[in-house]
């Protein structure tokens, strides 16, 4: 059974940093796109990044650009998000999704607070 | 990179069809055919129902249809049921690889 378990958000200030971290299981990690997608309140889905499957290629939402980096460790199925210069509008549920195409399994979000 | 275009709310009776549109550029949906659709039940992960245009994953219902014509893809939904009754997102591959996901559509089931 696929399971993504997503974890390290919190509530920090605007300015801020935090590093969010997702655990893969029930898959070869190594083989496959990986993405984070957030859902800010009372909005809709935005991808903010991907990875390829190496991790050699990496993309970014215009939006996240120059402070979001993401990255992973195909040795421990683990997938991470290094937000940086958090703003209030980064407030949102942050999921790990799976896939290259299409995102074909989810995680259960993390949830991100920027808020002085 | 602007989000693609839904209508923000499509209703129908039990047993009718509906329709979603999701209309890009030729930059997301016209030019690639990795357009998919997700259902998202408020509190719970979305769940792939589409994907590469008119593809179901294993275990979705038939009901479930997907098509594309230019910059626009489609999902309809025939026999509409209860349990239908959710918000969906389509998502479309883009030339800046990364997906782009469409504002949401609230199915309401009347």
């Amino acid at each position: 059974e696929v399971q993504l378990v997503e974890s390290g958000g919190g509530l920090v200030q605007p300015g801020g940093s935090l590093r969010l971290s997702c655990v893969a299981s029930g898959f070869t990690f190594r083989s496959y796109a990986m993405n984070w997608v957030r859902q800010a309140p009372g909005k809709g889905l935005e991808c903010v990044s991907a990875a390829s499957p190496t991790g050699g290629s990496t993309y970014y939402a215009d939006s996240v650009r120059g402070r979001f980096t993401i990255s992973r460790d195909n040795s421990k199925n683990s997938l991470f998000l290094q937000m940086n210069s958090l703003r209030a509008e980064d407030t949102a549920l942050y999921y790990c999704v799976k896939g290259g195409d299409a995102g074909d399994y989810w995680g259960q979000g993390t949830l991100v607070t920027v808020s002085s | 990179q602007s989000a693609l275009t839904q209508p923000a709310s499509v209703s129908g009776s039990p047993g009718q069809s509906i329709t979603i549109s999701c209309t890009g550029t030729s930059s997301d949906v016209g030019m690639y055919n990795y357009v998919s659709w997700y259902q998202h039940h408020p509190g719970k992960a979305p769940k792939l129902v589409i994907y590469d245009v008119d593809k179901r994953p294993s275990g979705v219902s038939h009901r479930f249809a997907g098509s594309k014509s230019g910059n626009t893809a489609s999902l309809t939904i025939s026999g509409l049921q209860a349990e239908d009754e959710s918000d969906y997102y389509c998502s479309s591959y883009t030339s800046s690889s990364i997906w782009m996901f469409g504002g949401g559509t609230k199915v309401t089931v009347l």
